[in-house]
């Protein structure tokens, strides 16, 4: 059984461009999370999605937006970046809310120079 | 607010040693806790998850427990392999709708050979 997919692993991009990052869950998976890596703020929550909508959105300026096709799939978005978006960016993919257990990917790294 | 803290920060031991790892959460009306390792610069795998109503959980040299009344998890490490280097989270899930995780601030172990 395939596990989590993140593409790409890599990224580097300039101040103000823009940017997509994409997260294929486990299949049979309908929940998909995005976190922050940083080494000053640690892991942080961005946003979760089931069945194509949004269940939950941590405290990030409107800069970061994401969404969730009907396979599951999901994309998180970063408009204007700038510096400080630097980051790991991890995606996590569960069965469904409450007991279950949540499966991250290897994450995308995001440099902005 | 719903904070998780993980103490230590870092530890550094001699192969063979076992050891505890803490993690400490200030709301203790949590629905379930996960542990995760995180190799550098890599994403996060899923070593072991407790339910609210459980006490403790076991993986093979891996035991961890749960003391919700406390606000405390400590992960247990017996007979330690420099294969087991890496970061150590704890994070935690509050409420069954969401699989929103709150991650602990990690360890950073080192185990000597």
């Amino acid at each position: 059984k395939a596990g989590v997919t993140q593409t790409p692993r890599y990224l580097i991009k300039t101040r103000g461009q823009q940017v997509t990052l994409s997260c294929s869950p486990i299949s049979g998976h309908r929940s998909v999370s995005w976190y922050q890596q940083t080494p000053g703020q640690g892991l942080q929550f961005l946003f979760e999605y089931f069945s194509e909508t949004q269940r939950n959105k941590g405290n990030f300026p409107g800069r970061f937006s994401g969404r969730q096709f009907s396979n599951s799939r999901s994309e998180m978005n970063v408009s204007t970046l700038e510096l400080g978006d630097s980051a790991l960016y991890l995606c996590a993919s569960a069965n469904m809310a409450g007991s279950t257990e949540a499966f991250f990917g290897q994450g995308t790294r995001l440099t902005v120079v | 607010k719903q904070e998780v803290t993980q103490i230590p920060a870092a530890l550094s031991v001699p192969e063979g040693e076992n050891l505890v790892l803490n993690c400490s959460f200030t709301d203790s009306a949590i629905y379930n806790l996960q542990w995760f390792r995180q190799d550098p610069g890599k994403g996060l795998t899923s070593l072991l998850l407790i339910q609210s109503s459980q006490r403790e959980q076991t993986s093979g040299r891996l035991n961890a427990s749960l003391d919700k009344s406390s606000g405390r998890s400590t992960l247990y490490i017996a007979a330690s392999q420099p294969g087991d280097s890496a970061t150590y989270l704890c994070a935690v899930k509050y409420g069954g709708a969401t699989n929103k995780l709150i991650f602990g601030t990690g360890t950073l172990l080192a185990v000597q050979p």
